[in-house]
């Protein structure tokens, strides 16, 4: 089956630096690749995704990235604000199977 | 997207006894998932809930446990059953819609 690490498990940056997140996948026929943000108290939101024949997606202070020969995606926020402290997860999935889901990163922001 | 809600969002509960945890989402959706979340950590699969057959669980999870009811395209209750300390989590409520999967707010539950 699918193997997903996160790295790093915590991560703190001042406000207005940028934050990456990074995870690897060993599964070559895994083709689509989650990250959600899970605030205290709340379930993961979806907030960005990617399909294997993209490199690259942003949505405005987001983006992700995927190498798929070297099986890895990582996640960038820039101009970080308080307001992205939060949990972090990725997944990878083959569409209509079972989602993978990495250990997380707990993102501080420091105002 | 879809929007999916969760009753009750959290419960105190005491051991031996059960908790039927709902969910409901705003559109139909062929498959449903329920996870378990212990506190600080990522997402477990408990079972896949696919509308008209019986619930699939992962390894470590079983029906008598945890049944599943799957009435309908928009809704599934999970039954935390006979329940111990060990079973204080949060239960979260998923949907694949679109080939995306969406997350309910959980449900906090405490065994005492």
């Amino acid at each position: 089956g699918e193997n997903v690490e996160q790295h790093p498990s915590t991560l703190s940056v001042q406000e207005g630096d940028s934050a990456v997140i990074k995870c690897t996948y060993s599964d070559s026929a895994s083709n689509y690749f989650p990250w959600y943000k899970q605030e205290l108290g709340k379930g993961p939101q979806l907030i960005i995704d990617i399909r294997s024949n993209v490199g690259e997606k942003k949505d405005q202070r987001i983006a992700v990235t995927l190498n798929k020969t070297a099986k890895h995606f990582s996640l960038h926020i820039t101009e970080t604000q308080p307001e992205d402290s939060a949990v972090y997860f990725c997944a990878a999935s083959n569409p209509g199977n079972q989602f993978y889901f990495g250990t997380g990163t707990s993102l501080t922001v420091i105002p | 997207s879809a929007v999916i809600s969760q009753k009750p969002s959290r419960d105190i509960c005491q051991r031996g006894t059960s908790l039927t945890i709902q969910c409901q989402v705003d559109s139909q959706v062929t498959m449903m998932f329920w996870y378990r979340q212990q506190p600080g950590q990522s997402l477990t699969l408990i079972a896949t809930a696919n509308q008209g057959s019986e619930a699939t669980y992962e390894s470590g999870f079983v029906i008598d446990k945890f049944p599943i009811s799957r009435p309908n395209l928009t809704f599934s209750t999970l039954t935390v059953s006979n329940m111990s300390p060990e079973d204080s989590s949060i239960y979260l409520c998923s949907v694949e819609y679109s080939y995306e999967q969406y997350f309910g707010p959980g449900t906090r539950l405490t065994v005492t």
